[in-house]
């Protein structure tokens, strides 16, 4: 069975903070990883997606890929209140399915 | 460009009867998806198409579930009968395809909020 897992939070930062959302997958063979973001009775909207070891930046959010260690993080700089919600972590097995995390709420305190 | 479009935005039915959801994706992509997703958890795939052809349908109901999409365009799933357990959101989403970076970026549309009672 192919996982993706994510700490479910909730994950509170104050705002003007470096927010860390971490995911782990279990498919060595997996190739692309991407970010979602849901804000609550929304549907989930791509933030990003990597398929490199590395870091990939775009604008405040920054994801950052280690497939030895098989997982993905997103950084979120300069955390404002607008920027909670809940952060889906999806991983492509190859077949152009996305295997999805459950999410990690995130609350950022004014 | 129009992203994915839904149509109904909310739905309220009593348990057994039928309920029809509809989806328009954006122009262009080939790949169209349905999940499902509950409170607190991540989607759930129920069946995705390339073009007309329904490639992955393992995790759909078929004893109450249909999907269908004419011509490769516009799809539309179906629950009949619903039980409480469908309250849900059901959730439409389009890929590119083909094999450039990103083909497999899935963009969602709003959702249908379903309510069984």
């Amino acid at each position: 069975q192919k996982e993706v897992e994510q700490n479910s939070g909730p994950l509170s930062v104050p705002e003007g903070a470096i927010a860390s959302l971490n995911c782990t997958y279990s498919d060595r063979g997996s190739q692309s990883f991407f970010w979602y973001r849901q804000y609550s009775g929304k549907s989930p909207e791509l933030i990003m997606f990597i398929y490199s070891n590395g870091d990939k930046e775009d604008g405040r959010f920054t994801a950052q890929l280690n497939k030895a260690s098989q997982y993905v993080s997103l950084l979120i700089r300069d955390s404002q209140p607008s920027d909670s919600a809940t952060y889906l972590c999806a991983v492509n097995n190859g077949n152009y399915q996305l295997i999805w995390g459950a999410g990690t709420k995130l609350i950022i305190k004014p | 460009e129009a992203g994915v479009v839904q149509s109904p935005r909310y739905k309220i039915i009593e348990k057994k009867q039928p309920v029809a959801f509809w989806c328009n994706p954006i122009s262009g992509h080939n790949t169209l998806y349905w999940y499902r997703q509950n409170l607190g958890q991540g989607p759930e795939l129920l069946i995705r198409y390339e073009n007309e052809e329904a490639v992955d349908d393992s995790q759909l109901p078929k004893d109450r579930f249909s999907a269908e999409r004419l011509k490769g365009v516009d799809s539309t799933l179906k629950i009949q009968p619903a039980e409480l357990g469908d309250s849900a959101v059901y959730l439409c989403a389009s890929s590119p395809g083909g094999r450039l970076a990103g083909a497999e970026t899935q963009y969602f549309g709003p959702g249908t909020r379903l309510l069984v009672l």
